[in-house]
């Protein structure tokens, strides 16, 4: 089974400043899809950035990149220029490709970033 | 933009009771989830639907637990004799493909059994 491990439970960063949010995870597949959610204290779930392992290229959305390092099975998420609302929970999360069936989003245990002036 | 819609955002029951969590997803999306997230705790998956069935489901989803899309619009999850345990915030998600696209999620039912 598929496991997604997030080794920060929480994290800081000061307004402007730039942070990184480990994580890694394990599967025996070759052709998978990566994911950043985000989940603000409205606890609703908001999709960052998302990855496709097929793809080199580390996927970019505005302030927020990846570093996918398939070899390594990482997939960190940087914040650029963080802003106090970017403070959340951020999840990782892993999806399989070629189930053949609906597949499912395993999570992380997430990871707490705090946004301090 | 599209999204799914939960209802109700907070639901409370007495212990032994019947509840059933409402969603509708995306109006185009073939693919549905239910998710629970105890609190504090990490975001564990339920099921997944498709095609009018059930594509797989978790440890958690034992036989107090169903799911039904009854008129093609809404996705409902029922927990038929609540625990004190499935006191959580229930997320319904949906997707257009089965593995692809991301997940869009609702914003959560709180469920508080007492």
């Amino acid at each position: 089974a598929q496991t997604v491990t997030q080794s920060q439970p929480e994290m800081s960063v000061q307004e402007a400043e730039t942070v990184t949010l480990s994580c890694t995870y394990d599967t025996s597949e070759s052709d998978y899809y990566l994911f950043w959610y985000k989940q603000p204290p409205s606890r609703q779930m908001i999709l960052v950035i998302r990855q496709e392992a097929y793809k080199q290229q580390n996927a970019t959305e505005n302030r927020f990149s990846v570093n996918f390092q398939k070899a390594a099975k990482s997939f960190s998420l940087k914040i650029s220029d963080s802003q106090l609302g970017d403070a959340a929970m951020y999840f990782c999360a892993y999806r399989d490709s070629n189930t053949g069936t609906a597949s499912k989003l395993t999570f992380g245990t997430g990871t707490r970033l705090q946004v301090t002036l | 933009e599209p999204e799914v819609t939960q209802t109700p955002s907070h639901q409370v029951t007495q212990m032994g009771q019947e509840v059933i969590l409402r969603c509708v997803p995306i109006s185009n999306h073939l693919y549905f989830y239910w998710y629970r997230q105890i609190l504090g705790q990490k975001v564990e998956f339920l099921v997944s639907f498709y095609n009018n069935e059930i594509s797989e489901k978790s440890e958690i989803f034992d036989d107090q637990f169903s799911v039904e899309r009854p008129d093609g619009s809404n996705f409902t999850l029922k927990i038929r004799s609540t625990k004190l345990e499935d006191s959580a915030m229930y997320f319904c998600a949906s997707s257009p493909d089965r593995e692809r696209a991301p997940l869009h999620f609702g914003n959560g039912t709180r469920l508080t059994v007492t």
